[in-house]
């Protein structure tokens, strides 16, 4: 069955730190190109940074660059969200999302995980 | 950025009527567009690919077409579980962008 599941969730405070995870199953989690996306609470979505099926060029949207970092591990097919410097407006379920194209550099995103849920206070 | 924007932003509709959703890109986009579906607590769900692709096991009801900046998202006949949120999104550049949402609730 394909999944996604992430964790990693919780409540910290302005200016710390946290990493997510979303842990990948029944796909080749190598083919696809991987996603993540929050939505704050009762607004709409929102794109926050890419890892390419090739684990080349990262993007990332302007509102985290140079505080959030995506990576995975394809020996446990786990893509990871590290968030430093966080700021209240980083509150929101962040999703993994997968990419249905394979070996795709940009397309529609396929299978989302549950989301997990970040309050910054 | 390429700016999606959505009308209209809510639409009231009953059971059986067909709906239609407009998306406009600030640019060109080609048929780089997705629409997803998002019901409260529920991650949204892809319901047609390359603007006019329907994702597999998605009901034929919903239909997509456009190209370049206009594109829309038509549901002929609308049934009790089709009620949620509608968004668009463009896979032509980054940063991905999405629509602002397009809330579609029974009459």
């Amino acid at each position: 069955q394909v999944q996604l599941v992430e964790s990693g969730g919780g409540v910290v405070q302005p200016g710390r730190s946290l990493r997510l995870s979303c842990a990948a199953s029944g796909f080749s989690f190598s083919s696809h190109s991987m996603h993540w996306v929050r939505q704050a609470p009762g607004k709409g979505l929102e794109w926050v940074a890419v890892m390419p099926y090739d684990g080349s060029n990262k993007y990332y949207a302007d509102s985290v660059k140079g505080r959030f970092t995506i990576s995975r591990d394809t020996a446990t097919d786990t893509l990871f969200l590290e968030m430093n410097s966080l700021r209240t407006e980083d509150t929101a379920v962040y999703y993994c999302a997968r990419e249905w194209n394979v070996a795709a550099a940009i397309d529609a995103f396929d299978i989302w995980g549950q989301g997990t849920l970040v309050t910054i206070s | 950025d390429i700016q999606m924007t959505q009308s209209p932003s809510s639409v009231s509709a009953s059971v059986g009527d067909r709906v239609t959703i407009t998306c406009r890109a600030s640019q060109g986009i080609s048929s780089w567009l997705a629409w997803y579906q998002q019901k409260p607590g529920n991650a949204p769900k892809l319901l047609i690919h390359t603007a006019s692709n329907l994702q597999s096991g998605v009901p034929s009801r919903f239909s997509g077409s456009g190209s370049g900046t206009h594109f829309t998202l038509t549901i002929s006949s609308l049934q009790p579980e089709d009620f949620a949120t509608y968004y668009c999104q463009q896979a032509h550049s980054f940063p991905i962008t999405f629509g602002q949402g397009t809330r579609l609730e029974i009459k």
